[in-house]
């Protein structure tokens, strides 16, 4: 199963953008990337994923590198709800997830 | 819009009692999975089902036994509560269908052992 390896804190003005990154070196060719974010220790919601190309919808956009070695999700316009636990996901080929510890992300008025 | 429904939403249970975590979904979904998360820590994976009358043991499955009589229901029991089983439940469900889908998440169960 491929694992992730994500900073474990980061801070943001509201109103910028948001740039969290993943490192995923031993993903394999047909895993896909997951974001989730937790807030205030509710459940995971799902924000983003992608295989190889960039991804973008209503709440983020997802770059991943062309070796798919590392991706970074943005948040264009961070505001104080976006405040949570992101956690980056590759699971393996049985559909399960491995949850790291994720990346704290507090936005700042 | 209910999505995935846990009951209850806190419980404190005495050693050695048991109990049963409710989780329903109205999504259809195939797949359903069972999670616990300690605090300042991830989601660990305890079981998992992938569809009716199936389930497999995830990461933790040690002190729990789940069962999966219809597509929508998956309940988690815990036979003999333990100190250790203090933790918050999470249950979530997935489609079956095409590329690897998104989990959608319940709200919790926060459960305390004493």
């Amino acid at each position: 199963d491929a694992k992730t390896t994500q900073p474990t804190s980061m801070d943001c003005a509201e109103g910028r953008a948001a740039n969290l990154p993943c490192n995923h070196s031993t993903i394999s060719g047909n895993e896909y990337v997951y974001w989730y974010r937790q807030i205030h220790s509710q459940g995971p919601q799902y924000i983003i994923h992608g295989l190889k190309n960039n991804e973008t919808n209503e709440m983020a956009s997802l770059i991943i590198t062309e070796d798919r070695k590392s991706s970074t999700l943005i948040l264009p316009h961070a505001t104080l709800r976006d405040t949570a636990v992101y956690y980056c996901i590759a699971p393996g080929e049985d559909r399960k997830l491995i949850w790291g510890l994720g990346t704290s992300l507090g936005v700042n008025p | 819009n209910a999505g995935v429904t846990q009951t209850p939403k806190f419980r404190i249970l005495k050693i050695g009692q048991s109990m049963t975590l409710q989780c329903t979904q109205d999504m259809n979904h195939n797949y359903m999975y069972w999670y616990r998360q300690d605090p300042g820590m991830g989601l660990k994976l305890i079981y998992y089902s992938v569809g009716a009358g199936i389930t497999d043991k995830g990461e933790v499955p040690n002190g729990y036994n789940v069962s999966r009589s219809t597509t929508e229901d998956f309940p988690l029991r815990l036979e003999l509560a333990a100190p250790s089983q203090t933790s918050v439940y999470f249950c979530a469900s997935s489609h079956s269908a095409g590329a690897r889908q998104p989990q959608h998440f319940g709200d919790g169960t926060r459960l305390s052992i004493l």
